[in-house]
């Protein structure tokens, strides 16, 4: 069964960090482009960050550039996102998702920005 | 932070149709492919149409997709309960050096 589940949420102090994890599985791992997306409470769905297959290219959504990384082990089936100065504002649930399809060839990238796989989502709450 | 424009809700009775637009600007919709999201209370979003129009396996045929320019729209036909979801549209925005994805605002739709 192709699957991601994504851990390492919780509760933190405002400034502090965390990482997130999403284990893959039931799929070549390796061959993907990975983003992640998260939800505030009650709020509509907003892009985090997305990597290439090989982790050689990522990108940022303004608000969280400078502050999170995304980092993926092919190894381990394992997607990442550390998020450092966490702010109240990151309060959300964190999701990864696949992207569909996504390859890179002279110089320039392209993949769907479609994600047909979502994992069930991992809760960060940053509060004092 | 959305940057995508969709209705706040819809509604229509069981059976009939519904339609769910998705307005953005040329470095989005208009230039890059659209896909469509149902999200189910308290689940993760559920891909139902990428490409602007090509629904994943399993997707019935009872939702379409469609895009013209810098606008998007999702039908729905044949409404039914569990239809009952807010749905938002997706897309990539190029106009940062390595792009931005960008969601919108959510639609929900309700069946009366």
């Amino acid at each position: 069964e192709v699957q991601l589940v994504e851990s390492g949420g919780g509760l933190v102090q405002p400034g502090g960090s965390l990482r997130l994890s999403c284990a893959a599985s039931g799929f070549t791992f390796s061959s993907y482009w990975m983003h992640w997306v998260r939800q505030a409470p009650g709020k509509g769905l907003v892009w985090v960050s997305r990597i290439n297959s090989d982790g050689s290219s990522t990108s940022y959504a303004d608000s969280v550039k400078g502050r999170f990384t995304i980092s993926r082990d092919n190894a381990k089936n394992t997607l990442y996102l550390q998020m450092n100065s966490l702010r109240a504002e990151d309060t959300a649930v964190y999701y990864c998702a696949r992207d569909l399809w996504g390859y890179c060839s002279g110089g320039s990238c392209y993949f769907s920005a479609a994600f047909d796989i979502w994992g069930q989502g991992t809760m960060v709450t940053v509060s004092s | 932070q959305s940057v995508l424009t969709q209705p706040p809700s819809v509604s229509a009775a069981p059976g009939q149709k519904v339609t769910i637009s998705c307005s953005g600007s040329s470095s989005n919709i208009g230039n890059n492919y659209v896909s469509w999201y149902q999200q189910l209370p308290g689940t993760a979003p559920k891909l139902l149409i990428y490409e602007n129009n090509k629904r994943p396996s399993g997707i019935p045929d009872r939702f379409s997709g469609s895009k013209s320019g810098t606008s998007a729209t999702l039908g729905i036909t044949g409404l039914q309960t569990g239809d009952e979801a807010d749905y938002y549209c997706g897309t990539w925005d190029s106009s940062l050096s390595a792009g931005q994805g960008v969601f919108g605002t959510g639609t929900k739709v309700t069946v009366l």
